[in-house]
């Protein structure tokens, strides 16, 4: 977990709300990720960025947005478009001598009331 | 979209037993990484094999690979119950440079 932090760790919202996920990194790595995961399932990609000021939706990207001003920063926005909200995320990124390695940083699991 | 898929679901094993797990994927990679996840933590990476390797080591783990069968296998001899985790497989496919996460196989150690 290293290097990279999540907060808060804890989340509960109310169904309809907005909620801001913060990704903080000083590893001073290029690539970010966020990735969605539900009990007893593996990770799925909702967004990631390769650079700042560029992003691309993963796999299921409806109901989020994201942003990359900063290099050490990657915000995930969970509206209220998206239908099932309640999951553990999980931020992670790529980049220096291991460059084909993800680090995670420690998830927030969002309750969605 | 999960490419890997991880057999067994779960595993349990007594301490100092070895537990050995499989991944199966579908399309061609670059590489293929093991993953660990304790319980409500974030990932922690075990260790990375290549395309063109055929096995690999790293202290109690041994990792094969058989890109003729699409598969993997993550071996952790000596187990212990710090070991009790669960473990996925991440395949970093060739045309992209994104990682495909398999379910995962959830290990528990008894002691």
């Amino acid at each position: 977990d290293g290097g990279i932090t999540q907060s808060p760790k804890y989340l509960f919202r109310k169904e309809g709300q907005n909620v801001t996920l913060s990704c903080e990194q000083n590893l001073n790595h290029d690539a970010m990720y966020w990735y969605r995961q539900d009990p007893g399932q593996g990770l799925r990609l909702i967004y990631y960025s390769q650079i700042v000021n560029d992003f691309q939706k993963g796999d299921i990207a409806e109901g989020y947005s994201v942003s990359r001003e900063k290099k050490e920063s990657f915000p995930l926005t969970v509206t209220s478009a998206q239908k099932n909200p309640t999951a553990f995320y999980l931020c992670a990124t790529e980049g220096g001598e291991r460059s084909d390695t993800q680090y995670f940083g420690p998830g927030t699991r969002l309750t969605v009331l | 979209s999960q490419q890997g898929e991880e057999d067994p679901q779960a595993l349990s094993i007594q301490e100092g037993e070895n537990a050995t797990m499989n991944c199966s994927y579908k399309t061609s990679i670059n590489n293929l990484q093991w993953y660990r996840q304790n319980s409500g933590r974030g990932l922690v990476h075990l260790i990375l094999i290549r395309s063109n390797e055929r096995e690999k080591h790293s202290g109690r783990l041994r990792v094969t690979l058989d890109t003729s069968k699409k598969s993997s296998s993550l071996l952790i001899t000596a187990s212990r119950a710090a070991d009790t985790a669960s473990y996925f497989c991440a395949t970093d496919r060739s045309n992209d440079y994104k990682l495909s996460f398999g379910a995962g196989t959830t290990v528990t150690v008894r002691a």
